[in-house]
């Protein structure tokens, strides 16, 4: 099943806070985060693990609730760059060699000056 | 730059006919994963293959089928094609078999496809 995300879209001005959720109705292993940009490939942000480990961004920070089978991602101090479309992604499997991420509904975020 | 290759980049076709898109990985990686991107839509598993073999399936109509190549490069084929099948169609790559569980996908600027 396809993790849910929360909200489906954001518009902030420059400097603003924001937090996109995402939600599993099954068990996460591991949740990735990218960032879309219009017509572009999405980009990969951050990895968090079970046990905390935590790969990727500077800026960017999130958690991971395994209990809760959800993931947030929070931006601080929102910059224009930060635009695009944000995806989370879980993995199916805890291991193994069908293993597939698959991809949230996505959230919108707008950044204006 | 990501290191992942695809062509065309863009590509009309009329509905019935068969298309081919192409998509060399980042050297080394061995993993291959194809997605759909439809208008405005999340991206949609489709298959993966590794070292050549075919390893997970998603939502791939049976119009629609892959194989990976023994230098890597891999080839979604399409056909039959009606308009619903327009889309952005991604390709990513990943070092090991498992790398969703540690690792990040790689993904190619993809190839947007128009089914008139």
């Amino acid at each position: 099943q396809q993790p849910v995300q929360s909200p489906q879209a954001v518009i902030l001005r420059e400097g603003e806070d924001a937090v996109i959720n995402c939600s599993s109705s099954k068990a996460l292993y591991s949740v990735h985060w990218y960032r879309q940009k219009h017509g572009e490939a999405p980009v990969f942000l951050m990895i968090l693990l079970k046990g905390g480990e935590q790969k990727g961004h500077d800026k960017i920070s999130a958690s991971f609730n395994e209990k809760k089978q959800q993931s947030s991602l929070y931006l601080t101090a929102s910059q224009l760059s930060y635009s695009g479309t944000y995806f989370c992604g879980t993995p199916s499997h805890l291991y193994g060699a069908t293993n597939k991420l698959i991809f949230g509904t996505g959230t919108l975020l707008a950044v204006q000056p | 730059d990501s290191g992942v290759t695809q062509t065309p980049k863009h590509l009309i076709t009329a509905t019935g006919q068969r298309v081919t898109l192409r998509c060399s990985p980042r050297s080394g990686d061995l993993s291959v994963y194809w997605y759909q991107q439809s208008l405005d839509q999340g991206l949609q598993f489709l298959i993966q293959y590794y070292n050549g073999e075919e390893r997970a399936k998603g939502n791939i109509l049976e119009r629609f089928s892959a194989q990976q190549f023994p230098d890597l490069h891999s080839e979604l084929n399409l056909s039959s094609l009606e308009l619903g099948d327009s889309a952005l169609y991604f390709c990513a790559s990943s070092v090991e078999e498992g790398e969703p569980n540690t690792g990040e996908l790689f993904f190619g600027e993809g190839s947007r496809l128009t089914v008139l």
